[in-house]
């Protein structure tokens, strides 16, 4: 089974302090994604990769950033942290190479911002 | 840009019964639809998937029924069990220009499944 971990699954951190979020896969995919989930607003696309050291914006990436140093592991970065970013974060990842194939998810890390 | 919707946000349903979530999309180019379950506390897990050369496809007590005319997804879970209760997903994928997506996904904003005993 493919396994996404998310190394906190609870975070608070302070506004301003710059907050990393982890993110490793265990099965070789080649794409990861973070979201964030708000109640009524759904799963919104902050960054995602598709290679090592490649990213590409996804629908709302004002405030953050992401690094891809190694294939299983991406990381999002917020500079300087906000109250308006807590929220539950999730990781993703899926394979590039073998048609159609769903996204797996992590099981979340639920950021707050004080 | 287009998005995916739903037309009920929540779903009571008695253990036993059949249970049926629908979901709308607007995006006649998407090609790729997957519905997800996600308990309280968990991340979105992966139920069924379809293509769109698709209309009808059967998991175990799930089926997932692709109506491209009207642009309509659904999924019917078979004899509703407690365990069922959850947040249900739909998502679809368009595939990019040059045939390259990266397996970007729209998600629906989900239906509240509850099953009472």
């Amino acid at each position: 089974d493919v396994k996404v971990t998310q190394s906190s699954r609870y975070l608070v951190k302070r506004t301003g302090e710059k907050v990393f979020l982890e993110c490793v896969q265990d099965m070789d995919h080649e794409n990861m994604f973070w979201y964030r989930q708000d109640p009524g607003l759904g799963l919104r696309l902050i960054y995602f990769s598709y290679d090592v050291k490649m990213k590409e914006k996804g629908d709302i990436p004002e405030g953050y950033s992401v690094s891809r140093e190694k294939k299983e592991r991406f990381s999002l970065i917020l500079e300087s942290a906000s109250t308006n970013q807590t929220s539950m974060y999730l990781c993703a990842s899926s394979p590039r190479y073998r048609g159609r194939q769903p996204q797996h998810f992590g099981d979340g890390t639920r950021l707050s911002i004080l | 840009g287009e998005s995916v919707g739903l037309h009920l946000p929540t779903l009571s349903v008695q253990e036993g019964d059949n249970s049926i979530i629908n979901c709308a999309y607007s995006n006649s180019a998407s090609d790729y639809f997957i519905w997800y379950k996600q308990e309280s506390g968990k991340g979105p897990q992966f139920i069924i998937d379809i293509r769109s050369n698709m209309d009808k496809r059967q998991g175990q007590r799930v089926t997932v029924l692709l109506n491209k005319t009207v642009k309509h997804l659904s999924l019917q879970i078979a004899a509703t069990q407690p365990g069922d209760s959850a947040v249900y997903f739909c998502a679809e994928n368009m595939r990019g220009a040059g045939g390259t997506s990266y397996g970007k996904l729209t998600f629906g904003q989900g239906t509240i499944l509850t099953v009472h005993p």
